[in-house]
């Protein structure tokens, strides 16, 4: 069975730092691989995903990602965080052949001044 | 126009009573998905519908029961309700039911019983 691991609950960085978000996957083969974001009160937007080629992706809003199989990992980054980037952070897998989506349990994001 | 439109965003109810979400998209999707966010933010697909055929039935209560008159619908009508059904529930679109597909999600409605 497919899953997926956050180990942050809550992060806080500066505004203007770096960002990594961390994410473990479980799966034979390797799946499609999601990091979706979700501001208060809003539903989830994609920010990026994963199925095969390159391994680093670049998504939407400054943020990249890259996939090392050897790790199991697909962790989050962006170089300089702004504090619009405040919010909860979601990686999902997806190995089976319906769109069958498994969520982590997030990873929220506060940026201070 | 919002891709992905659900109502009532919040809903407050008492134990016993039954409720309805809407959910429409205007995507032009084949595949409809409800999803139920609890209090600790855990994100869980309860069905999947393609084509107005249900794919995905996860361990739900019978008293979940979703209704799709065409494609561009999906509702989920709440039997008897419960405490422990408090959550946010998400309803949500992807192109067809194949794996990959960006899954574009609606606002949530805010469901709380009392």
């Amino acid at each position: 069975a497919q899953s997926v691991t956050q180990p942050d609950i809550h992060i806080t960085v500066s505004e203007g730092a770096s960002l990594e978000l961390r994410c473990n996957y479980s799966y034979g083969a390797t799946p499609y691989l999601f990091w979706y974001v979700q501001s208060p009160g809003q539903g989830l937007q994609l920010l990026l995903k994963y199925f095969s080629g390159d391994t680093l992706v670049q998504g939407i809003k400054g943020f990249e990602a890259e996939f090392k199989r050897s790790q199991s990992s697909f962790n989050l980054r962006k170089p300089s965080v702004h504090w619009s980037d405040a919010a909860e952070y979601f990686c999902a897998v997806n190995a089976g052949g319906y769109q069958k989506v498994t969520f982590g349990t997030g990873t929220k994001l506060q940026v201070i001044p | 126009d919002t891709a992905v439109s659900q109502t009532p965003k919040y809903l407050v109810t008492q134990m016993g009573n039954d409720k309805s979400i809407k959910c429409e998209q205007n995507l032009g999707h084949d595949t409809m998905y409800w999803y139920k966010q609890d209090s600790k933010k855990f994100l869980k697909i309860m069905f999947s519908y393609n084509n107005k055929e249900l794919i995905i039935n996860e361990t739900v209560p019978n008293r979940f029961s979703p209704k799709s008159p065409d494609k561009a619908h999906l509702n989920l009508h709440i039997n008897s309700l419960e405490l422990g059904d408090s959550a946010v529930y998400f309803c949500a679109s992807s192109q067809d039911s194949r794996s990959g597909n960006t899954i574009y999600f609606g606002e949530g409605s805010w469901l709380t019983v009392v």
